[in-house]
């Protein structure tokens, strides 16, 4: 499975859109690029995942590089409730598991 | 739905004790995750199944931790005897076969032993 990098944490005002980072330069042509969260206390909770176009739900926006080796994760307007901790993960379809690495603490500040 | 449900959510027990986690995976999902969480190793894969099957298991710590899946709708995980680092949080997932990297992650076992 492909490296990721992201930043250990980042601080977004409330109402602003949060976009956070990822690197993957190593992802391979069959890895996609899953996005999870984690509030405290809670399980981790499934946001989105892309190939290569870019994608949009009603939690988030996921932007891919042209060359995928990095992708951006959007809250269009972030609010006190998504401060959570955010992984980017690589995963063929091939695959049976996720690799959680450090992610990102997100604090959305009021 | 209800979701992943585990039990018990807090467990306290002593060093040597036998521990005993559970959790029903959500009716109609194929696919069985085991994590643990701490805050020096984070998120851990432990084992997996695919239709009760164990697939991987090599992260498994030691022979101290077992797990199994009689059926689709049920599986443990055991430890025994217990030690203080294995307190943890422990997290089951589970996965409908049809979307590889969605896992539905239910609320954790808060597990400490004294």
């Amino acid at each position: 499975d492909a490296k990721t990098t992201q930043p250990p944490s980042m601080d977004c005002a409330e109402g602003r859109a949060a976009n956070l980072p990822c690197n993957h330069s190593t992802i391979s042509g069959n890895e996609y690029v899953y996005w999870y969260r984690q509030i405290h206390s809670q399980g981790p909770q499934y946001i989105i995942h892309g190939l290569k176009n870019n994608e949009t739900n009603e939690m988030a926006s996921l932007i891919i590089t042209e060359d995928r080796k990095s992708s951006t994760l959007i809250l269009p307007h972030a609010t006190l409730r998504d401060t959570a901790v955010y992984y980017c993960i690589p995963q063929n379809n091939a695959g049976n598991m996720l690799t959680f690495g450090g992610g990102t603490r997100l604090m959305v500040k009021p | 739905d209800a979701g992943v449900i585990q039990s018990p959510r807090h467990e306290v027990t002593e060093m040597g004790q036998e521990v005993t986690l559970r959790c029903k995976p959500i009716s109609g999902h194929n696919s069985l995750f085991w994590y643990r969480q701490t805050m020096m190793r984070g998120l851990e894969l432990l084992i997996y199944f695919n239709n009760n099957v164990p697939i991987d298991d090599s992260g498994m710590p030691e022979d101290r931790f077992s797990a199994k899946m009689p059926n689709a709708s049920f599986s443990t995980l055991k430890i025994q005897p217990s030690e203080p680092r294995d307190s943890a949080v422990y997290f089951c997932a589970s996965r409908d076969r049809g979307l590889t990297g969605e896992l539905f992650f239910g609320e954790g076992s808060r597990l400490t032993v004294l």
